[in-house]
């Protein structure tokens, strides 16, 4: 069964510049995650959809970043205009999603490794 | 609001020492409670999930307890190898169902040295 899928694996740009990251998630999985790690820290969560609709996107800086799920598969994450403070890693997860055993599961992609410079 | 605390930010230890992990969380009411392991260049991987009702999870060398009421996780890594060197997380899952936010520490990155 293949993983989640993410490109590119690098990016480096420079501050004002925008940037977009690509997810294909596990195939038949519902749920899809997109997490923002800085170095030296935890996965914070940025957004997660459920098929094609938004479920949680309270972390997500709305005035900079954008996300889209279209026809409930692959999703896209834009950042537009980058700012220093941006440079983590993008990590995108996805589940079965919830009514499925152990639907609760992420697995998770090798992230994007963005640098602002 | 939840807070995930791990201690210490980084260990080296000899290869065939056993070792503890530790995690904490300020707000007792989750779900259930996860470790994950990442290496460099890598997405998490699951190891071990407790839910909320147990104590403990085992899985070959590696035993994760969960203190509820406390806020305290611990993982415990028997007879440690090299290839056991990476960072560890804990994540901690909010609220009553299996649809909450994940919540992760900071992390613990291990060293195993031959």
């Amino acid at each position: 069964e293949a993983g989640v899928a993410q490109s590119p694996r690098y990016k480096i740009i420079e501050k004002r510049q925008s940037v977009a990251f690509w997810c294909n998630p596990i195939s038949g999985h519902a749920t899809l995650y997109w997490y923002q790690q800085i170095l030296g820290q935890g996965p914070k969560l940025l957004i997660q959809f459920q098929n094609n609709g938004v479920v949680d996107d309270s972390q997500l800086p709305k005035d900079r970043f954008s996300a889209e799920r279209l026809k409930g598969v692959d999703s896209t994450l834009k950042i537009q205009p980058a700012k220093l403070e941006d440079s983590a890693v993008y990590l995108c997860a996805s589940s079965l999603g919830p009514g499925s055993w152990g639907g609760e599961t992420q697995y998770f992609g090798p992230g994007t490794r963005l640098l602002v410079l | 609001k939840q807070e995930v605390t791990q201690i210490p930010a980084a260990l080296s230890v000899p290869e065939g020492e056993n070792l503890v992990l530790n995690c904490s969380f300020t707000d007792s009411a989750i779900y259930n409670l996860q470790w994950f392991r990442q290496d460099p260049g890598k997405g998490l991987t699951s190891l071990l999930l407790i839910q909320s009702s147990q104590r403990e999870q085992t899985s070959g060398r590696l035993n994760a307890s969960l203190d509820k009421s406390s806020g305290r996780s611990t993982l415990y890594i028997a007879a440690s190898q090299p290839g056991d060197s990476a960072t560890y997380l804990c994540a901690v899952r909010q609220g009553s169902s299996n649809t909450g936010k994940l919540i992760f520490g900071q992390g613990t990155t291990l060293q195993v040295k031959p």
